[in-house]
């Protein structure tokens, strides 16, 4: 059963440019979430969905944004990149909103603003 | 405002002796917590969780303590092995909210010596 896939996993922008990291969950997961990650800050939520809906969203400005399809893939956008948005976005699936499921991760895509 | 915190960045242990990693916790509404393990160059994996329910819950080497009156958890690994070097992060959320939401600590890196 393949993972949660995560593309590309590189990626080197300049700062002003805008960005899209893409993320397909596991077979049959409706839910994915995404998260950044900087050093010493562990890991901030940023937005899930399901269902092609943005069911919750974390406390990052309004460049940040994200959308799912109807296959579930999710894809996450950053315009007008910063410095600080340099950091390793990873994504997690769920099968369902449901209690108790269990998140699984991708490899993350590593950002670098320069 | 960070509301989960890893307060050891980093922990030593021999192969064989007891890992213990802490965390703590401000918001009271938290009431479901996982642990997860990161390698580098991977996403974070799920270990353990415990509900508010429960002050134990055991799953092979690891077993993860809820004191709710001290808004403090703890992960035991016993026998640390060299596989277990990695970073161990810390979550909460609240389940009537989006179980997308997970609020990360900072992590702590494990190293299991020989």
């Amino acid at each position: 059963k393949a993972g949660v896939t995560q593309t590309p996993r590189y990626l080197i922008k300049t700062r002003g440019q805008q960005v899209t990291l893409s993320c397909s969950p596991i077979s049959g997961h409706r839910s994915v979430s995404w998260y950044q990650q900087t050093p010493g800050q562990g890991l901030q939520f940023l937005f899930e969905y399901f269902s092609e809906t943005q069911r919750n969203k974390g406390n990052f400005p309004g460049r940040f944004s994200g959308r799912q399809f109807s296959n579930s893939r999710s894809e996450m956008n950053v315009s007008t990149l910063e410095l600080g948005d340099s950091a390793l976005y990873l994504c997690a699936s769920r099968r369902n909103t449901a209690l108790n499921t269990e998140a699984f991760f991708g490899q993350g895509t590593r950002l670098t603003v320069v | 405002d960070q509301q989960v915190k890893q307060n050891s960045p980093s922990l030593s242990v021999q192969e064989g002796r007891i890992s213990i990693l802490n965390c703590d916790y401000t918001n009271s509404m938290f009431d479901y917590f996982l642990w997860y393990k990161k390698y580098p160059a991977e996403g974070p994996t799920f270990l353990i969780s415990i509900s508010s329910i429960k002050d134990k819950n055991e799953d092979g080497r690891f077993t993860v303590f809820l004191n709710k009156s001290a808004k403090h958890l703890s992960l035991h690994i016993v026998p640390s092995q060299p596989g277990d070097s990695a970073v161990y992060f810390c979550a909460a959320s609240v389940l009537t909210d989006s179980w997308g939401k997970l609020q990360f600590g900072a992590g702590t890196q494990v190293v299991v010596t020989p």
